[in-house]
Protein backbone atom coordinates (compact mmCIF):
# COMPACT_ATOMS: atom_id res chain seq x y z
CA UNK A 1 0.00 0.00 0.00
CA UNK A 2 3.36 2.25 0.28
CA UNK A 3 2.54 5.36 -2.01
CA UNK A 4 6.45 5.83 -1.98
CA UNK A 5 9.27 4.90 -3.95
CA UNK A 6 12.85 4.79 -2.61
CA UNK A 7 16.12 2.95 -4.00
CA UNK A 8 16.48 -0.36 -1.57
CA UNK A 9 20.55 0.37 -0.69
CA UNK A 10 22.57 3.14 -0.59
CA UNK A 11 26.23 3.69 0.97
CA UNK A 12 27.86 6.49 2.00
CA UNK A 13 31.09 7.64 3.24
CA UNK A 14 31.46 8.66 6.49
CA UNK A 15 31.74 12.52 7.50
CA UNK A 16 29.82 12.54 4.26
CA UNK A 17 26.34 14.00 3.34
CA UNK A 18 24.06 11.09 2.75
CA UNK A 19 20.73 12.13 0.53
CA UNK A 20 17.87 9.36 0.28
CA UNK A 21 15.85 10.08 -2.28
CA UNK A 22 12.08 9.60 -2.52
CA UNK A 23 9.14 9.44 -5.18
CA UNK A 24 5.57 9.78 -4.05
CA UNK A 25 3.83 10.94 -7.33
CA UNK A 26 0.69 10.35 -6.26
CA UNK A 27 0.61 13.01 -3.26
CA UNK A 28 -1.88 15.05 -2.43
CA UNK A 29 -2.32 18.86 -1.75
CA UNK A 30 -2.53 17.79 2.05
CA UNK A 31 -0.24 14.89 2.63
CA UNK A 32 2.51 15.60 4.73
CA UNK A 33 5.95 13.55 3.83
CA UNK A 34 7.42 12.17 7.01
CA UNK A 35 10.68 10.17 7.22
CA UNK A 36 11.54 7.60 9.99
CA UNK A 37 14.88 4.95 10.36
CA UNK A 38 14.73 1.88 12.06
CA UNK A 39 18.33 1.07 13.63
CA UNK A 40 18.69 -2.50 13.29
CA UNK A 41 16.01 -4.44 15.61
CA UNK A 42 15.03 -1.06 17.33
CA UNK A 43 11.79 0.60 17.12
CA UNK A 44 11.23 3.10 14.51
CA UNK A 45 12.75 6.52 15.16
CA UNK A 46 10.92 9.68 13.47
CA UNK A 47 13.43 12.18 12.08
CA UNK A 48 11.76 15.08 10.20
CA UNK A 49 8.73 15.69 8.24
CA UNK A 50 7.40 18.54 5.41
CA UNK A 51 4.31 19.63 3.53
CA UNK A 52 6.02 21.50 0.79
CA UNK A 53 8.30 24.19 1.88
CA UNK A 54 12.24 22.51 3.02
CA UNK A 55 12.89 21.65 6.70
CA UNK A 56 15.66 21.33 8.90
CA UNK A 57 16.46 19.82 12.57
CA UNK A 58 19.17 18.69 14.51
CA UNK A 59 19.09 15.12 12.31
CA UNK A 60 18.18 15.70 9.43
CA UNK A 61 17.16 18.31 6.67
CA UNK A 62 14.25 17.39 3.86
CA UNK A 63 13.92 19.11 0.57
CA UNK A 64 11.05 18.77 -0.77
CA UNK A 65 10.31 19.29 -4.97
CA UNK A 66 8.26 22.51 -6.01
CA UNK A 67 5.83 19.61 -7.37
CA UNK A 68 5.97 17.58 -4.45
CA UNK A 69 6.36 14.32 -6.38
CA UNK A 70 9.75 13.77 -4.92
CA UNK A 71 12.01 14.62 -1.71
CA UNK A 72 15.16 13.83 -0.59
CA UNK A 73 16.66 13.49 3.28
CA UNK A 74 20.00 15.13 3.85
CA UNK A 75 22.22 13.62 6.42
CA UNK A 76 24.77 16.59 6.50
CA UNK A 77 27.61 14.59 8.57
CA UNK A 78 26.87 10.98 8.18
CA UNK A 79 28.49 8.56 10.82
CA UNK A 80 28.32 5.11 11.64
CA UNK A 81 25.41 5.25 14.02
CA UNK A 82 23.24 6.76 11.19
CA UNK A 83 23.38 2.95 9.03
CA UNK A 84 19.80 2.04 9.17
CA UNK A 85 16.75 1.26 6.97
CA UNK A 86 15.24 4.78 6.07
CA UNK A 87 11.51 4.88 5.42
CA UNK A 88 10.10 8.04 3.84
CA UNK A 89 5.81 7.98 4.29
CA UNK A 90 3.27 9.31 3.17
CA UNK A 91 0.08 8.72 5.31
CA UNK A 92 -3.13 8.48 3.72
CA UNK A 93 -5.16 11.66 4.05
CA UNK A 94 -7.17 11.54 6.50
CA UNK A 95 -6.01 8.85 8.23
CA UNK A 96 -2.53 9.59 9.40
CA UNK A 97 -2.06 5.64 9.56
CA UNK A 98 1.78 4.92 8.75
CA UNK A 99 2.31 2.92 5.70
CA UNK A 100 5.70 1.67 6.15
CA UNK A 101 7.30 0.39 2.35
CA UNK A 102 10.87 -1.71 2.12
CA UNK A 103 12.23 1.52 2.78
CA UNK A 104 16.08 2.46 1.87
CA UNK A 105 19.30 0.66 3.75
CA UNK A 106 22.07 3.35 4.11
CA UNK A 107 24.85 1.83 5.53
CA UNK A 108 27.57 4.20 6.52
CA UNK A 109 31.43 3.00 5.39
CA UNK A 110 34.01 3.87 7.62
CA UNK B 1 12.35 8.53 30.89
CA UNK B 2 11.33 6.01 28.12
CA UNK B 3 8.51 7.83 26.01
CA UNK B 4 6.84 4.42 24.84
CA UNK B 5 7.32 1.69 26.74
CA UNK B 6 6.86 -1.58 26.20
CA UNK B 7 6.77 -4.89 28.42
CA UNK B 8 7.88 -7.47 27.95
CA UNK B 9 11.03 -6.95 25.66
CA UNK B 10 10.88 -10.87 24.71
CA UNK B 11 8.25 -14.00 25.10
CA UNK B 12 9.10 -17.50 24.39
CA UNK B 13 5.22 -19.04 24.61
CA UNK B 14 4.15 -22.22 23.21
CA UNK B 15 1.35 -22.60 20.40
CA UNK B 16 -2.33 -22.35 22.08
CA UNK B 17 -1.04 -20.04 24.95
CA UNK B 18 -2.88 -16.73 25.67
CA UNK B 19 -0.41 -14.23 26.20
CA UNK B 20 -0.81 -9.92 26.67
CA UNK B 21 2.15 -7.85 25.59
CA UNK B 22 1.40 -4.02 27.78
CA UNK B 23 2.52 -0.77 26.18
CA UNK B 24 2.68 3.24 28.06
CA UNK B 25 3.34 5.94 27.14
CA UNK B 26 4.24 9.34 29.51
CA UNK B 27 3.85 11.77 26.24
CA UNK B 28 0.29 13.18 27.37
CA UNK B 29 -0.52 11.24 23.57
CA UNK B 30 -4.21 11.27 22.75
CA UNK B 31 -3.85 8.20 19.63
CA UNK B 32 -1.33 5.04 20.35
CA UNK B 33 -0.71 2.17 17.90
CA UNK B 34 -0.24 -1.61 17.33
CA UNK B 35 2.18 -2.27 14.31
CA UNK B 36 3.64 -5.51 13.47
CA UNK B 37 6.91 -6.43 11.50
CA UNK B 38 7.67 -10.35 9.93
CA UNK B 39 10.24 -12.04 9.72
CA UNK B 40 11.12 -10.22 6.03
CA UNK B 41 11.34 -7.00 8.01
CA UNK B 42 7.46 -5.50 6.88
CA UNK B 43 5.85 -3.08 9.61
CA UNK B 44 2.36 -3.06 8.93
CA UNK B 45 0.33 -1.01 11.08
CA UNK B 46 -2.48 -3.25 13.62
CA UNK B 47 -4.68 -1.16 15.49
CA UNK B 48 -5.02 2.48 16.58
CA UNK B 49 -6.88 3.65 19.19
CA UNK B 50 -7.26 7.52 20.14
CA UNK B 51 -9.01 8.59 23.77
CA UNK B 52 -9.24 4.89 24.19
CA UNK B 53 -11.42 4.81 21.26
CA UNK B 54 -10.94 2.26 18.30
CA UNK B 55 -9.73 4.06 14.88
CA UNK B 56 -7.72 1.93 13.04
CA UNK B 57 -8.48 -2.04 12.55
CA UNK B 58 -6.55 -3.52 9.85
CA UNK B 59 -8.31 -6.89 9.44
CA UNK B 60 -6.44 -8.48 12.03
CA UNK B 61 -7.77 -11.49 13.13
CA UNK B 62 -10.24 -11.54 16.10
CA UNK B 63 -7.58 -13.24 18.11
CA UNK B 64 -5.72 -10.35 18.55
CA UNK B 65 -7.85 -8.06 21.11
CA UNK B 66 -6.41 -4.17 21.61
CA UNK B 67 -7.36 -2.94 25.46
CA UNK B 68 -7.21 0.67 25.90
CA UNK B 69 -7.89 1.19 29.59
CA UNK B 70 -7.03 4.41 29.39
CA UNK B 71 -5.05 7.03 26.90
CA UNK B 72 -2.01 6.63 28.03
CA UNK B 73 -1.89 2.73 27.52
CA UNK B 74 -3.02 0.18 24.77
CA UNK B 75 -2.40 -3.37 25.45
CA UNK B 76 -2.21 -6.21 23.18
CA UNK B 77 -3.97 -9.37 23.65
CA UNK B 78 -3.36 -12.35 22.06
CA UNK B 79 -5.48 -15.82 21.88
CA UNK B 80 -4.30 -19.06 20.92
CA UNK B 81 -1.12 -17.85 19.23
CA UNK B 82 -0.05 -19.90 16.40
CA UNK B 83 3.18 -20.17 15.06
CA UNK B 84 2.58 -17.80 12.34
CA UNK B 85 2.30 -14.58 14.89
CA UNK B 86 6.09 -15.41 16.07
CA UNK B 87 7.20 -11.10 15.09
CA UNK B 88 8.30 -8.22 16.56
CA UNK B 89 5.49 -6.09 17.76
CA UNK B 90 5.46 -1.77 17.97
CA UNK B 91 3.86 0.07 20.15
CA UNK B 92 3.55 3.97 19.07
CA UNK B 93 1.84 7.07 20.33
CA UNK B 94 1.14 10.66 18.70
CA UNK B 95 -0.49 13.22 19.73
CA UNK B 96 -3.30 12.73 17.69
CA UNK B 97 -4.61 11.30 14.47
CA UNK B 98 -5.22 14.63 12.82
CA UNK B 99 -2.67 16.97 11.26
CA UNK B 100 1.05 16.99 11.26
CA UNK B 101 1.56 14.45 14.38
CA UNK B 102 4.51 12.41 14.17
CA UNK B 103 4.52 8.92 16.03
CA UNK B 104 6.84 7.78 18.07
CA UNK B 105 7.68 3.98 18.64
CA UNK B 106 8.54 2.21 21.78
CA UNK B 107 11.38 -0.80 21.41
CA UNK B 108 9.02 -3.86 20.22
CA UNK B 109 8.73 -6.88 21.94
CA UNK B 110 9.59 -10.18 20.17
CA UNK B 111 7.27 -12.81 20.00
CA UNK B 112 8.16 -16.36 19.37
CA UNK B 113 5.75 -18.84 19.18
CA UNK B 114 6.97 -22.59 19.58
Amino acid sequence: DAKTTQPPSMDCAEGRAANLPCNHSTISGNEYVYWYRQIHSQGPQYIIHGLKNNETNEMASLIITEDRKSSTLILPHATLRDTAVYYCIVPRSGTYKYIFGTGTRLKVLA
Amino acid sequence: DTAVSQTPKYLVTQMGNDKSIKCEQNLGHDTMYWYKQDSKKFLKIMFSYNNKELIINETVPNRFSPKSPDKAHLNLHINSLELGDSAVYFCASSQDFQGAKPAFFGQGTRLTVV
